[in-house]
């Protein structure tokens, strides 16, 4: 029972390098979105997907996603930046269009950007 | 912004009854509360959520104020495993579907 499911865990970039976060869940969810986390910030929302085929972002730029299909939500760094540097952190949940349903978090990509 | 608070930390015994407090005076009617909790270097792990009556699963329970100002997440026998960072979220259904982290409470369970 994999659940959501994240890689690489820990990544080191240089400034100005791209890299793709991978996040795939096996429950057959609808939604699925990305988080960082940082110190005394929270997690902060970035990017989520209600259905295949659909994303929206929460933040401006620095990041791109895509949704080609139900188990699948990668998160693109396109040019990587120190203030990019955090835990991102992948979760899915059934849609929104069924009340009170809990998201389901993976254990997150440690990304720190020289 | 976080429309919760939460204690920064908290300690109980082992074996004892852990009960986290969580105030969301300015909750509205369509707004559920959430609790999850993070162990370190892992990703948040849902535990139990509700509306306006008290809620029970295998891991704890969550009783919530009449006026829904306020909630407690009950652990009924904690264990040293519990020890983790606790958040309450409290969240609507909007399109984004998002949760607002605040700092949450760390539980530090004791031998």
């Amino acid at each position: 029972n994999a659940g959501v499911t994240q890689t690489p865990k820990f990544h080191i970039l240089k400034t100005g390098q791209s890299m793709t976060l991978q996040c795939a869940q096996d429950m057959n969810h609808g939604y699925m979105s990305w988080y960082r986390q940082d110190p005394g910030m929270g997690l902060r929302l970035i990017y989520y997907s209600a259905a295949a085929g659909t994303t929206d972002k929460e933040v401006p730029n620095g990041y791109n996603v895509s949704r080609l299909n139900t188990e699948d939500f990668p998160l693109r760094l396109v040019s990587a930046a120190p203030s990019q540097t955090s835990v991102y952190l992948c979760a899915s949940s059934i849609p929104t269009s069924f009340p009170n349903q809990p998201q389901h978090f993976g254990d997150g990509t440690r990304l720190s950007i020289l | 912004d976080a429309k919760t608070t939460q204690p920064p930390s908290m300690d109980c015994a082992e074996g004892r009854a852990a009960n986290l407090p969580c105030n969301h005076s300015t909750i509205s009617g369509n707004e559920y509360v959430y609790w999850y909790r993070q162990i370190h270097s892992q990703g948040p792990q849902y535990i139990i959520h509700g509306l306006k009556n008290n809620e029970t699963n295998e891991m704890a329970s969550l009783i919530i104020t009449e006026d829904r100002k306020s909630s407690t997440l009950i652990l009924p026998h904690a264990t040293l495993r519990d020890t983790a960072v606790y958040y309450c979220i409290v969240s609507g259904m909007d399109s984004s579907y998002k949760l607002i982290f605040g700092s949450g409470t760390r539980l530090l369970v004791r031998p």
